[in-house]
């Protein structure tokens, strides 16, 4: 079965600086990838996807994301965080089969900024 | 252009009885699924509905079950309701013609059970 494990529960950075969340999946075959964002009592917000193509793949708000196929990683990476990026960060998977499109996420990494 | 919109916003129930949600989809999307996030978790899937139908399932029980209706709206509902029930339920919504496109998600209905 597939899964997604990121390793970090909870991470802090200072205000300006540079960050970097972890994801590693579990797959029979590369899987759809995605990073989600959450702020408090809200819904999930798309910040990328890899589908296919380039490895390195850009977001919504400054963020990026590589895709190493060698090490199963899909890591996130923004180079300056704002006070506004705190929230929880989810990775997520998808197989590529058409109509079996459910997501399989990992437990999230909560991000504090402190300024 | 509306997102995906879910009612109600808040609901507590008791163990035992039984609660319907209700997710309207993004404009243009035929496929719904529904998410159950317990605190301090990610996502888990339930299932999702496409052309009224049931299309693939989680490991969730048979107390779960839903239904999409002609406008591709969707309900889930959850019966005799257990103290673990209680958790945030995202319905996301798809388009099985575009399907390398992403899921939408909504802001969720936030189930208590006492």
């Amino acid at each position: 079965a597939q899964s997604v494990t990121q390793p970090d529960i909870h991470i802090t950075v200072s205000e300006g600086a540079s960050l970097e969340l972890r994801c590693n999946y579990s797959y029979g075959a590369t899987p759809y990838l995605f990073w989600y964002v959450q702020s408090p009592g809200q819904g999930l917000q798309l910040l990328l996807k890899y589908f296919s193509g380039d490895t390195l793949v850009q977001g919504i708000k400054g963020f990026e994301a590589e895709f190493k196929r060698s090490q199963s990683s899909f890591n996130l990476r923004k180079p300056s965080v704002h006070w506004s990026d705190a929230a929880e960060y989810f990775c997520a998977v998808s197989p590529r089969d058409t109509g079996r499109r459910a997501l399989t996420f990992g437990s999230g990494t909560r991000l504090q900024v402190q300024p | 252009d509306a997102g995906v919109t879910q009612s109600p916003t808040h609901l507590i129930k008791t163990r035992g009885q039984q609660v319907t949600l209700r997710c309207s989809p993004k404009s243009g999307h035929d496929t719904v699924s529904w998410y159950q996030q317990a605190l301090g978790q990610g996502p888990q899937f339930i299932f999702q509905y496409y052309e009224e139908e049931e299309r693939q399932r989680g490991n969730f029980p048979d107390r779960f079950s839903g239904h999409q209706f002609p406008n591709y709206s969707s309900e889930l509902n959850v019966n005799a309701l257990l103290l673990g029930d209680s958790a945030l339920y995202l319905c996301a919504s798809s388009s099985d013609r575009y399907s390398n496109q992403p899921q939408h998600f909504g802001d969720g209905t936030r189930l208590s059970i006492l």
